[in-house]
């Protein structure tokens, strides 16, 4: 079945900084990749996502980028601030009628101020 | 246009009793997975459902875990007999219909804590 690496599992770094987050996935025919972002206390919530039939999406301060060849996609945070500290998840799914995504183990990001 | 709600927010039960949980889809979504998290852990797939129709559920326990849809009324994720290691935090989530433009996208609840003394 499918599985998701994620890397680091912590990040930390200094206010204005960027920061990026890797993963890896073994399902080549994976074709939906959500970013989430977990605060203390509450549900994950979608910050970003990409599909396998573009290479790199941006949002302001968040981009993602996917390379379906090594089955890596990243998330990019340029100009961090204190606000963006939380877990992160990278996710994968086909999308094939049945969505059942597989999670990354999480990645903690703490920004200093 | 309300989120995904779960209830309740807080369960505490002792070994052996039942724990049910509950999600109601955001309006429109005909799709409801449940996930569940371990502290400093990621989110397992534990099952997904559509109306009356359990699609997937390959991540449930064999025992003790259930989970519907009914055709009226929220999801309930069913947890029979529970024990300490089931204490976790529950997560439901919802998307739209195949054909929506957002079909893919999962909507989270903000989840369950479930303690069992």
């Amino acid at each position: 079945g499918e599985n998701v690496e994620q890397h680091p599992s912590t990040l930390s770094v200094q206010e204005g900084d960027s920061a990026v987050i890797k993963c890896t996935y073994s399902d080549s025919a994976s074709n939906y990749f959500p970013w989430y972002k977990q605060e203390l206390g509450k549900g994950p919530q979608l910050i970003i996502d990409i599909r396998s039939n573009v290479g790199e999406k941006k949002d302001q301060r968040i981009a993602v980028t996917l390379n379906k060849t090594a089955k890596h996609f990243s998330l990019h945070i340029t100009e961090t601030q204190p606000e963006d500290s939380a877990v992160y998840f990278c996710a994968a799914s086909i999308g094939t009628g049945g969505f059942k995504t597989i999670f990354g183990a999480g990645t903690r990001l703490f920004v200093k101020a | 246009n309300a989120g995904v709600m779960q209830n309740p927010r807080h369960l505490v039960r002792r070994r052996g009793q039942e724990a049910r949980l509950r999600c109601s889809p955001m309006k429109g979504h005909s799709h409801v997975y449940w996930y569940r998290q371990l502290p400093e852990e990621g989110l397992k797939f534990m099952v997904y459902l559509q109306k009356e129709n359990i699609i997937d559920e390959s991540g449930m326990p064999k025992e003790r875990f259930s989970a519907e849809f009914p055709k009226e009324g929220p999801s309930i994720l069913r947890i029979q007999q529970v024990v300490r290691g089931d204490s976790a935090a529950y997560f439901c989530a919802s998307s739209p219909p195949p054909g929506h433009t957002l079909y893919n996208e999962q909507f989270f609840g903000p989840g369950t804590r479930l303690t069992v003394l």
